[in-house]
């Protein structure tokens, strides 16, 4: 199985910083990667899939990047809506499995 | 608009068994592949299951297999999970999701969840 890590785990940050958040992949995915956004109490809502690829409705301010091992995402100016947890997921194959989680708080 | 509505969760004991089901709407539902995953309380997002858009492949995670299965109906919309031998590890907020694709993608739509609880 593929396992998925996160880092870090817990971020501590201000409006207007620019964030970043890792994740890698214990095989190579190629670009099989999304991004996840959940708030306290609701369901997860995606923001980047095939690693850099940009849902629709989502704000441009939301990035990412990598292929392989390693990926990022990206928030170039982190906006009061942005408090939340953020999760990767591969989909290269089965079983599919996500990061453990970013929760990014304010500082 | 897309809608997936999840019921069927509750307290159970251990070792008994429940079913849950999805409800999808706002889109053509035997085009697209459905997941399930869950959440334990305070705990990140665990994939459980998928299956194709017409039934024809079915993919569990390790803690899951050979105690839940998936499967859909195609003529009411509608997925479901049968879980059987229940344990307290099992206990999370089940969530329906819409893969993006066929044969496994990203999530694109999700439910609201349903609420499991394995507890005697």
């Amino acid at each position: 199985d593929i396992q998925m890590t996160q880092s870090p785990s817990t971020l501590s940050a201000s409006v207007g910083d620019r964030v970043t958040i890792t994740c890698r992949a214990s095989q190579s995915i190629s670009n099989w990667l999304a991004w996840y956004q959940q708030k306290p109490g609701k369901a997860p809502k995606v923001l980047i899939y095939k690693a850099s690829s940009l849902e629709s409705g989502v704000p441009s301010r939301f990035s990412g990047g990598g292929s392989g091992t390693e990926f990022t995402l990206t928030i170039s100016s982190l906006q009061p809506d942005d408090f939340a947890t953020y999760y990767c997921q591969h989909y290269n194959s089965y079983p599919l499995t996500f990061g453990g989680g970013t929760k990014v708080e304010i500082k | 608009q897309v809608q997936l509505v999840e019921s069927g969760g509750g307290v159970v004991q251990p070792g008994r068994s429940l079913r849950l089901s999805c409800a999808a709407s706002g889109f053509i539902f035997n085009n697209y592949g459905m997941h399930w995953v869950r959440q334990a309380p305070g705990k990140g997002l665990e994939w459980v299951s998928v299956i194709w858009y017409d039934g024809s492949n079915k993919y569990y995670a390790d803690s899951v297999k050979g105690r839940f299965t998936i499967s859909r109906d195609n003529s009411k919309n509608t997925l479901y999970l049968q879980m059987n031998s229940l344990r307290a590890e099992d206990t999370a907020v089940y969530y329906c999701a819409r893969d993006f694709g066929v044969y496994g993608s990203h999530f694109d739509y999700w439910g609201q969840g349903t609420l499991v609880t394995v507890s005697s």
